[in-house]
């Protein structure tokens, strides 16, 4: 059974940055074409894809967030790291993480997901 | 980026209905397009990949059509559990989602 579990703050304060962790089972992130992305959801707004990388350590990110974003791995640990710096209150969602299907760049399944905070 | 318009915004509907959700992309994107359907406080759930493909274990009254620029998500008989909101996402270009659209029960 595949599963994803994110983990991290649920509350940051202004300019810090933020770093979450997304833990995989029941798929190695070794695995040819496999991924995970970062996806989140300020509250009862629409989802927002934030970056992705692969098992070839192939990495994309948002364009209007590229220069905030760092994501990484540790195919060791089955970990998918994502930092975000300059935190700010309209950063305040729910984030998620997503493992990419091997044919296309949709998402199955996702995690739970984890409630993150931006407030002094 | 391209930006992805998903109509309408929201719909009420009753048990039994057929419900049609239409995404447009600004650009064409082939059949890169997803739908997912999204619960309160759940995570969103892969529906439709590659513009018409279920994905296993969907019920078969969900469908999708399209390519290029205009697609749809089609619930042939609402049914109870289909309230939620669906989102549609392109993988052409990187990744956008849509705006989403909220089922309601009429």
């Amino acid at each position: 059974q595949v599963t994803l579990k994110e983990s991290g703050p649920v509350l940051v304060k202004p300019t810090e940055t933020l770093t979450l962790t997304c833990t995989v089972s029941g798929f190695s992130l070794s695995n040819a074409r496999m991924g995970v992305s970062w996806i989140r959801q300020p509250p009862g707004k629409a989802l927002e894809w934030l970056a992705h990388i692969f098992s070839n350590d192939e990495k994309s990110y948002s364009t209007s967030l590229k220069s905030r974003l760092t994501i990484s791995k540790d195919t060791s640990k089955s970990q998918v790291v994502l930092t975000m710096t300059n935190m700010d209150p309209v950063d305040t969602a729910t984030y998620y993480c997503a493992r990419i299907a091997a044919a296309g760049d949709w998402f199955d399944p996702w995690g739970q997901g984890t409630l993150v905070t931006v407030s002094s | 980026d391209i930006q992805m318009t998903q109509s309408p915004s929201s719909v009420s509907a009753s048990v039994g209905d057929r419900v049609t959700i239409t995404c447009r992309a600004s650009q064409g994107i082939s059949s890169w397009l997803a739908w997912y359907q999204q619960k309160p406080g759940k995570a969103p759930k892969l529906l439709i990949y590659a513009a018409s493909s279920l994905q296993s274990g969907v019920p078969s009254r969900f469908s999708g059509s399209g390519s290029g620029t205009d697609f749809t998500l089609t619930i042939s008989s609402l049914q109870p559990e289909d309230f939620a909101t669906y989102y549609c996402q392109q993988a052409n270009t990187l990744i956008t989602f849509g705006g989403g659209t909220k089922v309601e029960i009429k």
